[in-house]
């Protein structure tokens, strides 16, 4: 089992719906990154966080320590919003990462 | 402010050669990372380091040495280049140790025939 796993693979979406993308991880992940990967291959941190809650613009990022569970959240999806999003979680000093969720906005 | 520079963008390489992959950063990051990310396997951590003089290997470092200087650099170098090795490396740092947000560089495309 990976120590960490997102889900879902691959989501496509209508323009303005709610998004949610999962990330689980194990035991001894002591912080969580999210990451976006664009079409052309650049790669941006969009949150890092070890407890609560993250909101930048539309984007909200959750962690729930206990379940060892964390959510990206896209509020009014658009179409610039399609990439792949990568969760990393942070195990001492070294960062392990899930396969990505590709996201398709269509217009 | 640059962020962080790697280069090159592309470089094909023979069975046996060796090069380096260069990144840079000018934000004073002491962490610093490469990895590499191959089509349906994810990012993978080859190595990483926590300041000058300081590196470990992560989950994937055969093959690859690296060395730290400098806070700037973090040159990554290929002894001997194997096709096992085409992929598409990536640098990034971040303030800490991980525990801050990542930088990333544009990426390197690496075949190696």
């Amino acid at each position: 089992k990976n120590e960490v796993e997102q889900s879902p693979q691959n989501l496509t979406a209508q323009e303005g719906e709610f998004i949610t993308i999962n990330c689980s991880y194990s035991v001894g992940i002591s912080a969580l990154h999210w990451l976006q990967q664009h079409p052309g291959g650049g790669i941006v941190s969009l949150f890092m966080l070890s407890s609560g809650k993250k909101k930048h613009g539309r984007l909200i990022a959750t962690i729930n320590i206990q379940e060892k569970h964390s959510s990206l959240h896209i509020t009014a999806s658009h179409p610039r919003d399609s990439a792949v999003y990568i969760c990393a979680g942070l195990r001492g000093q070294k960062l392990v990462f899930g396969q990505g969720t590709r996201l398709t906005i269509n217009p | 402010n640059a962020g962080v520079t790697q280069t090159p963008k592309f470089q094909v390489l023979k069975t046996g050669q060796s090069m380096t992959l260069q990144c840079a950063q000018d934000m004073n990051h002491e962490y610093m990372s490469w990895y590499r990310q191959d089509p349906g396997m994810g990012l993978r951590l080859i190595h990483y380091s926590v300041g000058a003089g300081i590196t470990d290997q992560g989950e994937v470092p055969n093959g690859y040495n690296v060395s730290r200087s400098t806070t700037e650099d973090f040159p990554l170098r290929l002894l001997s280049a194997a096709p096992s090795q085409t992929s598409v490396y990536f640098c990034a740092s971040s303030r800490g140790q991980g525990n801050s947000p990542l930088h990333f560089g544009n990426g390197t495309r690496l075949t190696v025939t």
